[in-house]
This record gives C-alpha cells, sequence and structure tokens, in this order.
C-alpha cells in the first residue's frame, strides 16, 4: 500500500495556465507538507497544515493555494503558472509535533513552457 | 535555525562500511539530529535521529560527539542501493512548525 501518493507523476503545461496537484496519505497522519524542489535539487519547505490548518506558508507566492479538505488529503493549485515554477513537488506527512519522522511522497515533476 | 555543513561528496565501495559527517557547531541542547536521503527520482525517506546517545536501527546506525557539535551516520555495509543524497537536519521539538530545513547534503556514490 502506498502511504503517501501524489497525482499526477508529470505535469508539462504552458506558461499562463492554472493546474493543480493531488496528495493523498494512509498513514492516519494529522499533518502534511508540500516542497518544492528546484533544478538545482534543493529542496524547501513550502507549506505545512495541521488538522486541516495553515501552519507554515514559507512566503510563498499567492499564486499557490494549497487546499486541505481533510486530513488525509492536501492539494495544491498553482495560478498563473511561470517558468520558474518547473520543480519537482513533493509532498509530505507526519504526526505533530515531538519529533516523528516526515514521510515523502514520489514527487510531482512540473515543467512550465 | 542551526546550520550543518556536510561533504559534497562520497565514494564508498560495495559491502564496506561509509561513514557520512556532519557538523554543527551551533546546535542548540534541544535540536535533534535528523538524517534523511533521497534514492535517484524518489522522495526523501527518513533514516534515523538521535539527540544525545548513540542510535541503532535496522537502515544505520548514529554516532554523536560527547560535544554534540558534530555527528556521523554509519552504513555498515554499503549496497548499491545505498547511493543517494544523504542530508544531515537538525531540528528543535519545541519550534511548532515541525518543518525540516534541507541543505546541499553528500551525495554518496556507491560501486560495484
Amino acid at each position: 500500500d502506498t502511504a503517501v501518493s501524489q497525482t499526477p507523476k508529470y505535469l508539462v503545461t504552458q506558461m499562463g495556465n492554472d493546474k493543480s496537484i493531488k496528495c493523498e496519505q494512509n498513514l492516519g497522519h494529522d499533518t502534511m507538507y508540500w516542497y518544492k524542489q528546484d533544478s538545482k535539487k534543493f529542496l524547501k519547505i513550502m507549506f505545512s497544515y495541521n488538522n486541516k490548518e495553515l501552519i507554515i506558508n514559507e512566503t510563498v507566492p499567492n499564486r499557490f493555494s494549497p487546499k486541505s479538505p481533510d486530513k488525509a488529503h492536501l492539494n495544491l493549485h498553482i495560478n498563473s503558472l511561470e517558468l520558474g515554477d518547473s520543480a519537482v513537488y513533493f509532498c509530505a506527512s507526519s504526526l505533530w509535533g515531538g519529533v516523528h519522522e516526515q514521510y515523502f511522497g514520489p514527487g510531482t515533476r512540473l515543467t512550465v513552457t | 535555525d542551526a546550520k550543518t555543513t556536510q561533504p559534497n561528496s562520497m565514494e564508498s565501495n560495495e559491502e564496506e562500511p561509509v561513514h557520512l559527517p556532519c557538523n554543527h557547531s551551533t546546535i542548540s541542547g534541544t535540536d535533534y539530529i535528523h538524517w534523511y536521503r533521497q534514492l535517484p527520482s524518489q522522495g526523501p525517506e527518513y533514516v534515523i535521529h538521535g539527540l544525545t546517545s548513540n542510535v541503532n536501527n535496522r537502515m544505520a546506525s548514529l554516532a554523536i560527539a560527547e560535544d554534540r557539535k558534530s555527528s556521523t551516520l554509519i552504513l555498515h555495509r554499503a549496497t548499491l542501493r545505498d547511493a543517494a543524497v544523504y542530508y544531515c537536519i537538525l531540528r528543535d521539538p519545541r519550534e511548532n512548525t515541525d518543518k525540516l530545513i534541507f541543505g546541499t547534503g553528500t551525495r554518496l556514490q556507491v560501486f560495484p
């Protein structure tokens, strides 16, 4: 069983379009995250949600809007896509607080042309 | 956030032990040391974490210096599948964010 899944795995789209990436976890975790890995392989936190409440927003442009319909899902919607948005986006989940490890999804490679 | 310093790359032969160092001279008393790794074309995966004492699990061992200013991740017998980027990350559980701050990590190459 896949613990953290993301769809789609690959996403190719044109500048200016709006797209969404979906994430689901079946681990019973209460906290979910979005990370971005750029072309230089640098991984950076974007958002985190705990029990559907936004906890972290790391100065991400307003074009990015996370949505958590329930604890098991955290979707990422991106408006007006730009070339610089091309990256691999990873979803992760964990239990809240303490030193719990995070479980990452397989990633979504977004290419904006 | 306290920072960590790791070598950019290391090499090992298959079935040999690998010692991956991490320096964290500004570590605070409440920072835990976490290790994650990222295999090619995959998401990061948790390896191990510790506070003061050395730790062992099925994947690796973590040796923490007495002054906690450095630590070493030990892979006892490297396999080809261990080729990955290894990240040493400090996390303070008192900070109510739970975010992971990734550095550049160490790229481990394993040769047959």
